[in-house]
């Protein structure tokens, strides 16, 4: 049984750059969280979805944004790139939005800014 | 605000040598504080949730229990694959049932 796949695996972007990271949840999940963690640090939430509607935003600025398709799957799209935006980005998907069911996280996308 | 402490920041052991990692937590109102194991480059796998005070779980090695401000992750008789590092986060009341709030997590390396 598949997990939670993200891809790109690893992304190298230029500061000013667009990126868009993708998700497909584990089957059956209708809800997907989006994370940052920064190298040495706890991830931080940005974003969850829940049959396509945003549930939850962290504090983060407008240039994050993402969208959840019809078969679950999501994207996070990210603009004008800064050096701080190089993370370990984090997609967990879950069967509800609630505490009951548990987050299962995929393997990241290891996004580096220059 | 929400606020999760760990300690120890980085913990070495022997091989066999049973401990403890901490999880201080403020929250308004707990859903929940979650475990997680945490492997270079790869994203946090799921451990344990713990609800309510004197709450414990258990698997293999590993012991979770939880008071009103900490949790602790009891590790017995530790193996070198024990290795990760250990995330500790809360779902509260007031932030919703839509995310976790994570600590910055305690590095563990079990010294053959």
């Amino acid at each position: 049984d598949a997990g939670v796949t993200q891809s790109p695996t690893h992304l190298i972007k230029t500061r000013g750059q667009q990126v868009t990271l993708r998700c497909s949840p584990i089957s059956g999940h209708k809800s997907v969280s989006w994370y940052q963690q920064v190298l040495g640090q706890g991830p931080q939430f940005i974003f969850q979805y829940y049959e396509k509607e945003e549930r939850g935003r962290g504090n983060f600025p407008d240039r994050f944004s993402a969208r959840q398709f019809p078969n679950y799957s999501s994207e996070l799209n990210v603009n004008a790139l800064l050096l701080g935006d190089s993370a370990l980005y984090l997609c967990a998907s879950s069967l509800e939005s609630g505490t009951h069911y548990g987050y299962t996280f995929g393997s990241g996308t290891r996004l580096t800014v220059v | 605000e929400d606020q999760v402490t760990q300690s120890p920041e980085a913990l070495r052991l022997q091989e066999g040598e049973s401990s403890s990692l901490n999880c201080s937590y403020t929250v308004s109102g707990l859903r929940g504080l979650f475990w997680y194991r945490q492997d270079p480059g790869k994203g946090p796998e799921f451990l344990f949730t713990l609800y309510s005070a004197g709450e414990e779980k258990e698997k293999e090695r590993l012991k979770a229990t939880l008071t009103k401000k900490e949790s602790f992750l009891h590790i017995t008789a530790p193996k070198p694959e024990d290795s990760a590092t250990y995330l500790c986060a809360v779902q509260g009341v007031r932030t919703g049932a839509n995310n976790l709030f994570f600590g910055t997590g305690t590095r563990l390396t079990v010294i053959p």
